[in-house]
């Protein structure tokens, strides 16, 4: 059976700061795509970035960064310099069909 | 069209009535997927097709649920016989192909009274 963990619930910081949320995908696959999600509060999901199992490689985009770790089946998610307008629920997904439970980021001014 | 389409973008039904979903994919997006997202919840997986057939439809809950893309493209969510807890927000999402990233609709929220 395949799992997403998200073990942060909420999480709140300050405008400016760094914030990295977790997720873990567990899969007996040996190739899959493991992908985060956006949710703000108008409720549509934005599509923000897209890892597959055989590439390791630590990526940045702007302010996006991601970690993915085959060994421990994670894949973080880090928003360098938070701003206020990326406060909404974010969603690891993986394997396509799975969505863990979502991290609330709140970002205060 | 530029995006998923939903409709209706709200639904209100009487226990025990049927309704229908209706889901407008992105052009030339061969999969598409149906999910369901309660209240503080992740989405939920339904189905899942590749062109007009469901190539996973694990996540149905029962046999009240049933969806149809007869010509690869609109699919239609059914859920008959609803009931309360049937009430959630139904999102649709398409992709060019399984590997890549799906876009969503806006969904429709369900509540049934």
């Amino acid at each position: 059976a395949q799992k997403v963990t998200q073990a942060q619930t909420e999480i709140s910081v300050v405008e400016k700061e760094d914030v990295t949320l977790d997720c873990v995908y567990e899969t007996r696959d040996t190739t899959y795509y493991l992908f985060w999600y956006k949710q703000p509060p108008s409720g549509e999901l934005v599509f923000l970035i897209r890892r597959n199992s055989f590439d390791e490689q630590n990526e940045i985009s702007g302010r996006y960064s991601w970690n993915f770790q085959k060994s421990t089946s994670s894949f973080n998610f880090t928003i360098t310099a938070s701003q206020v307008v990326d406060s909404a629920v974010y969603f690891c997904l993986g394997g396509k069909l799975i969505f863990g439970q979502g991290t609330e980021l709140s970002v205060k001014p | 069209g530029a995006g998923v389409s939903q409709t209706p973008s709200n639904k209100v039904t009487e226990k025990g009535k049927y309704v229908e979903l209706r889901c407008d994919p992105i052009s030339g997006h061969t999969a598409l997927y149906w999910y369901r997202q309660s209240l503080g919840q992740g989405p939920e997986f339904l189905i899942y097709f590749q062109g007009t057939g469901a190539a996973d439809d694990s996540g149905l809950p029962n046999d009240r649920f049933f969806a149809v893309r007869p010509e690869g493209s609109v699919s239609t969510l059914k859920i008959q016989r609803t009931e309360r807890g049937d009430s959630a927000v139904y999102l649709c999402a398409s992709s060019s192909r399984w590997d890549t990233e799906a876009f969503f609709g806006q969904g429709t929220r369900l509540t049934v009274v």
